[in-house]
């Protein structure tokens, strides 16, 4: 069965601090493979994604995403982060063809410490 | 400017009560979908569809019901039969094709 796994529901980081989110996902073929942060009470924003190539992928905001195929592992980092990272970040599956189909994970809450 | 437009952002609705939530793209995208969110679970996925005049159930699909009468537009009805309503709803939508979903600002529906 297709799946994705955040298995951290709360980090916790001090400004300045690196961070990775973790992320892991179970489908039948290569996926197309995203991440999307959403603050408070808003939509998805996409950070970056992956579908072929060179398996780290630069996004916005100074994010980036390396993906794993043998751990089938797409792990979000930043360097440096800051305080205005505080935010939802959620990892997700799209089919590559077919229904157009994503499954999201069920999201790592992100709180930065001054 | 294009993009996602959900009404309204929050809406009330007491039980027993059905209700509408909107969703309209200018993007000129051929996909649209519906998603429901609530802490710890994620998003699920309510409907989805891929043109004018079809539609899928996606996970959670049952109380709610949708319509697609144009390509821009793809509303959302929580009927009196969804048993837990209160949520946060997300509407997305994507070029086919491409791989990238938009997604709208999102609808926070109570029941009161």
């Amino acid at each position: 069965a297709q799946s994705v796994t955040q298995p951290d529901i709360h980090i916790t980081v001090s400004e300045g601090a690196s961070l990775e989110l973790r992320c892991n996902y179970s489908y039948g073929a290569t996926p197309y493979l995203f991440w999307y942060v959403q603050s408070p009470g808003q939509g998805l924003q996409l950070l970056l994604k992956y579908f072929s190539g060179d398996t780290l992928v630069q996004g916005i905001k100074g994010f980036e995403a390396e993906f794993k195929r043998s751990q089938s592992s797409f792990n979000l980092r930043k360097p440096s982060v800051h305080w205005s990272d505080a935010a939802e970040y959620f990892c997700a599956v799209g089919a590559t063809s077919g229904t157009y189909k994503y499954i999201f994970g069920t999201g790592t809450r992100l709180k930065v410490l001054a | 400017d294009g993009g996602i437009t959900q009404s309204p952002k929050y809406l009330f609705r007491k039980e027993g009560q059905n209700v509408t939530l909107s969703c309209e793209q200018n993007l000129n995208h051929d996909a649209m979908y519906w998603y429901r969110q609530d802490p710890g679970q994620g998003l699920r996925l309510i409907y989805y569809s891929q043109i004018v005049n079809d539609f899928q159930k996606g996970d959670i699909a049952e109380g709610y019901s949708v319509s697609r009468e144009k390509k821009e537009s793809f509303p959302l009805t929580v009927t009196s039969a969804q048993k837990n309503p209160t949520a946060f709803y997300l509407c997305a939508s994507k070029r086919l094709g491409e791989t990238e979903a938009f997604f709208g600002q999102g609808t926070r529906l109570t029941v009161v």
